[in-house]
């Protein structure tokens, strides 16, 4: 099974900030990778996809990017809503896998 | 609009049966391979079983193989999790999620999710 690592797993920031999230896979995924956000309660929602591309609806606030086995989730001027967990997802092969998710909380 | 409605879940003794459903709306189920995946209390995502837009294939993770049996009906949208011989570390809010891409018998991205259904294991 391809391991997914996040780093940091919490971290706090201020309305405003720009805030990048980190994926590892244990190999290549070749794009394979999608983007998360769950607040408290609800259902994941999906935000990115490929690596970079971004879902209908999402905020162009949300981008992706990386290669290989390193990619990044970045969110360019943190709001009120985005306070949430993030997880990562890899597709490239089965069984697929999550990583162990970043929240993000309010300093 | 795409939905997705959880239900079945309760609490149950170890050892016991349950199955959960999910039933679609919104979009041609019969063209979407359809996943479980669980979220232990305050813990992260596991991705639990897949099946096939038309149910010829099967997929399960290691830790429910043998024990959980994913079907569906295409004729009623609707999704299935059997689950047997639960166990206490198997207590997790359930969703089902739509796999990414119509017709494909490939696994992608989930999207979207059902707004999940709490299995508590305990005696």
């Amino acid at each position: 099974d391809i391991q997914m690592t996040q780093s940091p797993s919490s971290l706090s920031a201020s309305v405003g900030d720009r805030v990048t999230i980190t994926c590892r896979a244990s190999q290549g995924i070749s794009n394979s990778l999608a983007w998360y956000q769950q607040k408290p309660g609800k259902a994941p929602k999906l935000l990115l996809y490929a690596a970079s591309r971004l879902e209908s609806g999402v905020p162009s606030r949300f981008s992706g990017s990386g290669s290989g086995t390193d990619y990044t989730l970045t969110i360019s001027s943190l709001q009120p809503e985005d306070f949430a967990t993030y997880y990562c997802q890899q597709y490239y092969s089965t069984p697929p896998t999550f990583g162990q998710g970043t929240k993000v909380e309010i300093k | 609009q795409v939905q997705l409605v959880e239900s079945g879940g309760g609490v149950v003794q170890p050892g016991r049966s349950l199955r959960l459903s999910c039933a679609a709306s919104g979009f041609t189920f019969s063209s979407y391979g359809m996943h479980w995946v669980r979220q232990a209390p305050g813990k992260g995502l596991e991705w639990v079983a897949v099946i096939w837009y038309d149910g010829s294939n099967k997929y399960y993770a290691d830790s429910v193989k043998g024990r959980f049996t994913i079907s569906r009906d295409n004729s009623k949208n609707t999704l299935y999790l059997q689950m047997n011989s639960l166990r206490a570390e198997d207590t997790a809010v359930y969703y089902c999620a739509r796999n990414s891409v119509e017709g494909a018998m490939v696994i992608g991205w989930f999207d979207p999710w059902g707004q999940g259904t709490l299995v508590t294991v305990s005696s």
